[in-house]
């Protein structure tokens, strides 16, 4: 139980495209939606945190105009990356937590972008 | 400030036991979670402790102390595959998830 699915897993584009991904409970319900970046080597940093029908709350220091982040049903969150440039080249995670503060957050595979 | 404390890495050999150890201090503290991540690839989820003890899953354990805002996390019968980072991470007082940087271990036959 408690699978994520994300997709696409792979995203290679051209500076100033817009690229989303999406993010899906497969056999639960995802109250709280949670999307992270990381670069080599470094640790997850979360950007935002998605409460189904309500606005995402984002961490300090990631532009909400830059990432936007759609969480519309109980099972499906979409972060899109508008307009992206070279630096913006990471691996997207999301994780996913059924309802219950204390749950596990369960991670989708993962999304690498890559920015040319 | 919230700190979670981790060895950056560790090595250790193919069929026997290692201990990654978890230090914290944070803002209230609502349960620790322990994940595994390998390279290139999401966390998966191994273990959660809110109580004083040790949690045992099959060849993983895992152990929490409040009073001591420690925790560690011990692997039995090492296989290669279990080469990988290992993330502590604990829920504060609002519930946010608070990451350490990771662990990785490194196996060796």
């Amino acid at each position: 139980g408690a699978v994520v699915s994300q997709h696409p897993s792979w995203v290679i584009c051209k500076s100033g495209t817009s690229v989303k991904i999406e993010c899906r409970s497969l056999d639960f319900q995802a109250t709280t939606m949670f999307w992270y970046r990381q670069f080599p080597k470094q640790s997850l940093m979360l950007m935002a945190t998605s409460n189904e029908g309500s606005k995402a709350t984002y961490e300090q220091g990631v532009e909400k105009d830059k990432f936007l982040i759609n969480h519309a049903s109980l099972t499906l969150s979409t972060l899109t990356v508008t307009s992206a440039h070279p630096e913006d080249s990471s691996f997207y995670i999301c994780s996913a937590r059924g309802s219950g503060d204390s749950q596990p957050q369960h991670f989708g595979d993962g999304t690498r972008l890559s920015i040319l | 400030g919230q700190n979670i404390d981790q060895p950056t890495e560790m090595t250790a050999t193919e069929g026997a036991i290692v201990q990654i150890n978890c230090t914290y201090q944070t803002s209230g503290f609502n349960g620790l979670f322990w994940y595994q991540q390998h390279a290139g690839e999401a966390p998966t989820f191994l273990s959660y402790n809110v109580l004083d003890g040790l949690e045992e899953k099959g060849r993983f354990s895992s152990f929490l102390s409040r009073s001591k805002g420690y925790s560690y996390l011990l692997l039995k019968e090492l296989q290669m595959k279990d080469s990988a980072s290992y993330l502590c991470a604990v829920l504060d007082s609002n519930y946010q998830l608070i990451w350490g940087a990771g662990t990785k271990l490194i196996i060796k036959p």
